[in-house]
Protein backbone atom coordinates (compact mmCIF):
# COMPACT_ATOMS: atom_id res chain seq x y z
CA UNK A 1 0.00 0.00 0.00
CA UNK A 2 1.58 3.17 -1.07
CA UNK A 3 0.90 6.22 1.46
CA UNK A 4 1.67 9.46 1.67
CA UNK A 5 2.58 11.89 5.06
CA UNK A 6 1.82 15.57 4.97
CA UNK A 7 3.36 17.68 7.85
CA UNK A 8 2.60 19.81 9.57
CA UNK A 9 -0.76 18.59 9.60
CA UNK A 10 -1.53 22.04 10.85
CA UNK A 11 -0.27 25.70 10.41
CA UNK A 12 -1.42 29.43 11.67
CA UNK A 13 0.72 31.80 10.33
CA UNK A 14 0.88 36.07 10.24
CA UNK A 15 -0.25 37.06 6.75
CA UNK A 16 2.97 38.04 5.24
CA UNK A 17 4.84 35.37 6.62
CA UNK A 18 6.64 32.07 4.47
CA UNK A 19 5.43 28.59 5.08
CA UNK A 20 6.50 25.07 3.57
CA UNK A 21 4.22 22.12 3.73
CA UNK A 22 6.42 18.67 3.03
CA UNK A 23 4.82 15.59 1.24
CA UNK A 24 6.62 12.39 1.95
CA UNK A 25 6.28 8.47 0.97
CA UNK A 26 8.21 5.60 0.68
CA UNK A 27 7.01 5.12 -2.49
CA UNK A 28 7.95 6.18 -6.18
CA UNK A 29 5.12 8.27 -7.74
CA UNK A 30 5.03 8.83 -11.27
CA UNK A 31 3.46 11.98 -11.02
CA UNK A 32 2.86 14.18 -7.59
CA UNK A 33 -0.02 16.38 -7.54
CA UNK A 34 -1.08 19.26 -5.09
CA UNK A 35 -4.44 20.33 -4.36
CA UNK A 36 -6.45 23.21 -1.77
CA UNK A 37 -9.81 22.28 -0.72
CA UNK A 38 -12.03 24.96 0.50
CA UNK A 39 -14.28 24.05 3.31
CA UNK A 40 -17.96 22.58 1.18
CA UNK A 41 -15.99 22.35 -1.40
CA UNK A 42 -14.09 19.51 -3.47
CA UNK A 43 -9.92 19.69 -4.24
CA UNK A 44 -8.90 22.10 -7.02
CA UNK A 45 -5.80 21.00 -8.89
CA UNK A 46 -2.78 23.65 -8.21
CA UNK A 47 0.42 21.63 -10.44
CA UNK A 48 1.17 18.85 -11.48
CA UNK A 49 5.03 17.72 -11.38
CA UNK A 50 6.41 14.53 -13.04
CA UNK A 51 10.29 15.36 -13.20
CA UNK A 52 12.35 14.18 -10.33
CA UNK A 53 13.90 17.34 -8.72
CA UNK A 54 11.59 19.22 -11.19
CA UNK A 55 10.13 23.23 -9.76
CA UNK A 56 6.94 24.59 -10.14
CA UNK A 57 6.16 28.35 -9.46
CA UNK A 58 2.74 29.66 -9.48
CA UNK A 59 2.55 33.06 -8.36
CA UNK A 60 3.81 33.06 -4.91
CA UNK A 61 3.30 29.23 -4.48
CA UNK A 62 6.67 27.08 -5.32
CA UNK A 63 6.30 23.56 -5.89
CA UNK A 64 8.95 20.80 -6.19
CA UNK A 65 9.70 16.94 -6.80
CA UNK A 66 12.17 15.32 -5.26
CA UNK A 67 15.24 13.70 -7.14
CA UNK A 68 14.14 10.19 -6.25
CA UNK A 69 10.21 11.23 -6.97
CA UNK A 70 9.27 9.96 -3.35
CA UNK A 71 8.55 13.43 -1.63
CA UNK A 72 7.78 16.74 -2.87
CA UNK A 73 7.22 20.19 -1.08
CA UNK A 74 5.08 23.21 -1.35
CA UNK A 75 6.95 26.70 -0.58
CA UNK A 76 4.52 29.66 0.08
CA UNK A 77 6.32 33.35 0.04
CA UNK A 78 4.13 36.28 1.85
CA UNK A 79 1.44 34.03 2.56
CA UNK A 80 -1.80 36.15 2.40
CA UNK A 81 -5.41 35.65 3.84
CA UNK A 82 -6.83 34.36 1.00
CA UNK A 83 -4.10 31.15 1.10
CA UNK A 84 -6.32 30.06 3.87
CA UNK A 85 -7.43 26.61 3.11
CA UNK A 86 -6.98 22.42 3.29
CA UNK A 87 -3.42 21.36 0.87
CA UNK A 88 -3.55 17.89 -0.34
CA UNK A 89 -0.51 16.31 -2.04
CA UNK A 90 -1.43 13.39 -4.19
CA UNK A 91 0.86 10.73 -5.52
CA UNK A 92 -0.23 9.38 -9.21
CA UNK A 93 0.51 6.06 -11.07
CA UNK A 94 -0.86 4.40 -13.73
CA UNK A 95 -4.04 4.79 -14.51
CA UNK A 96 -4.75 7.66 -13.15
CA UNK A 97 -4.78 6.31 -9.72
CA UNK A 98 -4.64 9.25 -7.00
CA UNK A 99 -3.00 8.33 -3.30
CA UNK A 100 -3.55 11.16 -1.44
CA UNK A 101 -1.92 12.70 1.74
CA UNK A 102 -3.60 13.72 4.86
CA UNK A 103 -3.39 17.15 3.84
CA UNK A 104 -2.41 20.34 5.96
CA UNK A 105 -4.90 22.70 7.26
CA UNK A 106 -3.43 26.21 6.81
CA UNK A 107 -4.77 29.77 8.32
CA UNK A 108 -3.32 33.09 7.50
CA UNK A 109 -4.37 35.49 10.30
CA UNK A 110 -4.53 39.21 8.98
CA UNK B 1 -18.72 24.73 -18.78
CA UNK B 2 -20.76 23.31 -16.22
CA UNK B 3 -18.76 21.35 -13.69
CA UNK B 4 -19.12 18.23 -11.73
CA UNK B 5 -22.64 18.00 -10.31
CA UNK B 6 -23.80 15.89 -7.05
CA UNK B 7 -26.44 15.46 -5.32
CA UNK B 8 -27.86 15.16 -2.13
CA UNK B 9 -25.05 18.14 -0.63
CA UNK B 10 -26.18 16.69 2.92
CA UNK B 11 -27.57 13.60 4.48
CA UNK B 12 -28.42 12.65 7.80
CA UNK B 13 -29.61 9.12 8.10
CA UNK B 14 -29.56 6.63 11.28
CA UNK B 15 -26.85 2.88 11.35
CA UNK B 16 -28.75 0.41 9.28
CA UNK B 17 -30.16 2.33 6.98
CA UNK B 18 -29.69 2.68 2.99
CA UNK B 19 -28.65 5.91 1.17
CA UNK B 20 -27.67 7.07 -2.17
CA UNK B 21 -25.35 9.61 -4.19
CA UNK B 22 -25.90 10.50 -7.41
CA UNK B 23 -23.01 12.27 -9.75
CA UNK B 24 -22.92 13.50 -12.64
CA UNK B 25 -19.20 14.16 -14.22
CA UNK B 26 -18.14 16.99 -16.76
CA UNK B 27 -19.79 16.06 -20.33
CA UNK B 28 -17.37 14.11 -22.51
CA UNK B 29 -15.61 12.88 -19.40
CA UNK B 30 -15.11 9.27 -20.10
CA UNK B 31 -13.37 8.47 -16.43
CA UNK B 32 -15.38 8.83 -13.16
CA UNK B 33 -13.95 8.36 -9.45
CA UNK B 34 -15.84 8.11 -6.14
CA UNK B 35 -13.51 9.39 -3.18
CA UNK B 36 -14.82 9.00 0.57
CA UNK B 37 -13.06 11.73 2.83
CA UNK B 38 -13.29 10.99 6.51
CA UNK B 39 -12.69 14.27 8.40
CA UNK B 40 -9.35 15.38 9.08
CA UNK B 41 -8.09 12.86 6.40
CA UNK B 42 -7.38 13.11 2.43
CA UNK B 43 -10.14 11.58 -0.14
CA UNK B 44 -9.34 7.63 -0.57
CA UNK B 45 -10.41 6.24 -3.57
CA UNK B 46 -13.31 4.30 -3.35
CA UNK B 47 -13.91 2.80 -7.30
CA UNK B 48 -12.68 4.12 -10.56
CA UNK B 49 -15.07 3.60 -13.68
CA UNK B 50 -13.46 4.07 -17.29
CA UNK B 51 -17.00 4.29 -19.69
CA UNK B 52 -19.21 2.02 -17.95
CA UNK B 53 -17.11 -0.61 -16.63
CA UNK B 54 -14.86 -0.75 -13.60
CA UNK B 55 -11.63 -0.22 -13.61
CA UNK B 56 -10.92 -0.51 -9.91
CA UNK B 57 -12.53 -1.12 -7.47
CA UNK B 58 -10.15 -2.81 -4.64
CA UNK B 59 -10.84 -0.13 -1.53
CA UNK B 60 -14.62 0.04 -2.07
CA UNK B 61 -16.47 -2.55 0.98
CA UNK B 62 -18.41 -4.65 -0.88
CA UNK B 63 -20.41 -6.31 1.77
CA UNK B 64 -22.61 -2.58 1.82
CA UNK B 65 -21.36 -0.39 -0.84
CA UNK B 66 -21.98 -0.46 -4.58
CA UNK B 67 -21.50 1.46 -7.46
CA UNK B 68 -22.90 2.19 -10.81
CA UNK B 69 -22.37 4.04 -14.08
CA UNK B 70 -25.10 2.28 -16.55
CA UNK B 71 -24.36 4.53 -19.68
CA UNK B 72 -21.35 5.89 -19.17
CA UNK B 73 -22.85 8.98 -18.02
CA UNK B 74 -24.16 9.74 -14.43
CA UNK B 75 -23.31 6.91 -11.66
CA UNK B 76 -24.89 6.10 -7.95
CA UNK B 77 -23.17 5.28 -5.07
CA UNK B 78 -25.21 3.08 -2.60
CA UNK B 79 -24.59 2.11 1.16
CA UNK B 80 -26.38 -0.35 2.15
CA UNK B 81 -26.99 -1.15 5.40
CA UNK B 82 -24.50 1.81 6.67
CA UNK B 83 -22.35 2.14 9.94
CA UNK B 84 -21.54 4.75 11.46
CA UNK B 85 -17.73 4.98 10.31
CA UNK B 86 -19.44 5.75 6.64
CA UNK B 87 -19.90 9.60 8.40
CA UNK B 88 -17.77 11.36 5.42
CA UNK B 89 -17.97 13.44 3.13
CA UNK B 90 -18.24 11.17 -0.52
CA UNK B 91 -16.91 13.30 -3.61
CA UNK B 92 -17.15 12.63 -7.05
CA UNK B 93 -14.39 13.30 -10.29
CA UNK B 94 -14.12 13.05 -13.44
CA UNK B 95 -11.32 13.15 -16.22
CA UNK B 96 -11.74 13.25 -19.66
CA UNK B 97 -9.58 10.16 -19.79
CA UNK B 98 -7.43 7.59 -17.59
CA UNK B 99 -3.98 9.00 -18.57
CA UNK B 100 -2.09 10.91 -16.17
CA UNK B 101 -1.94 14.09 -17.97
CA UNK B 102 -5.86 14.51 -17.39
CA UNK B 103 -7.27 16.34 -14.65
CA UNK B 104 -9.17 15.32 -12.16
CA UNK B 105 -12.47 17.74 -11.47
CA UNK B 106 -13.80 17.41 -8.36
CA UNK B 107 -17.68 17.84 -7.42
CA UNK B 108 -18.57 19.69 -3.79
CA UNK B 109 -19.28 16.42 -2.37
CA UNK B 110 -21.84 14.95 -0.13
CA UNK B 111 -21.38 15.01 3.59
CA UNK B 112 -23.04 11.99 5.17
CA UNK B 113 -23.62 11.88 8.71
CA UNK B 114 -24.91 8.31 10.26
CA UNK B 115 -26.08 8.67 13.74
Amino acid sequence: TQLLEQSPQFLSIQEGENLTVYCNSSSVFSSLQWYRQEPGEGPVLLVTVVTGGEVKKLKRLTFQFGDARKDSSLHITAAQTGDTGLYLCAGGNAGNMLTFGGGTRLMVKP
Amino acid sequence: EAGVAQSPRYKIIEKRQSVAFWCNPISGHATLYWYQQILGQGPKLLIQFQNNGVVDDSQLPKDRFSAERLKGVDSTLKIQPAKLEDSAVYLCASSWDRGESYEQYFGPGTRLTVT
